[in-house]
């Protein structure tokens, strides 16, 4: 299957900085990209979906001016958790996908506020 | 045998038995289904997917069957092994290549 790769894999952060998070799509071109957060032992949450070119839209209680995504080229999009504080300490999985094909995961990347 | 709570639902077999796991999905519309296999600190993996119009397909050492008029999914998995120990989550959508809603998702324990 095609593969879309996360960076970091693992971050710890202080209270009240930003985290950058990247999601790469390597063989194939992402017109659309999806943020999940999963806390412990829940499901994934959509956060927010991103196509190429064009503003994220946002889930319904997901603060866009915290988690800023980008997506401007069909390899890449960023997830940046601005201010961070504990309480967004979780497991944060994209996914992507082409023109008709079934969405891809990332590893997930594991974050830390302390 | 299964429990329920406040934690995520747990299925516990034995190595070799089959496992069903299922999951109640919510939006009619929906016409595309997947599971996902989740293990842990990693990210979901792609199982088997299923259409609307079929209520039955098979892998390899997995099926997955569709009940459109109750709105329910299973994932059967044969002979199950110890390396099929993780989270088991279905997802729906109603556009292919569209948003997945995730369903609550199952814990898989293989006893060895």
């Amino acid at each position: 299957g095609a593969v879309v790769s996360q960076h970091p894999s693992w971050v710890i952060c202080k209270s009240g900085t930003s985290v950058k998070i990247e999601c790469r799509s390597l063989d194939f071109q992402a017109t659309t990209m999806f943020w999940y957060r999963q806390f412990p032992k829940q499901s994934l949450m959509l956060m927010a979906t991103s196509n190429e070119g064009s503003k994220a839209t946002y889930e319904q209680g997901v603060e866009k001016d915290k988690f800023l995504i980008n997506h401007a080229s069909l390899t890449l999009s960023t997830l940046t958790v601005t201010s961070a504080h504990p309480e967004d300490s979780s497991f944060y999985i994209c996914s992507a996908t082409g023109m008709n094909t079934e969405a891809f995961f990332g590893q997930g990347t594991r974050l830390t506020v302390v | 045998g299964e429990s329920v709570g406040l934690h995520l639902p747990t299925l516990s077999v034995q190595e070799g038995d089959n496992s069903i796991i299922n999951c109640a999905y919510s939006n009619s519309a929906s016409d595309y289904f997947i599971w996902y296999k989740q293990e842990s600190g990693k990210g979901p993996q792609f199982i088997i997917d299923i259409r609307s119009n079929m209520d039955k397909r098979q892998g390899q050492r997995v099926t997955v069957l569709l009940n459109k008029t109750v709105k329910h999914l299973s994932l059967q998995i044969a002979a199950t092994q110890p390396g099929d120990s993780a989270v088991y989550f279905c997802a729906e959508n109603s556009e292919y290549g569209n948003k997945l809603v995730f369903g609550a998702g199952t814990i898989l324990r293989v006893k060895s």
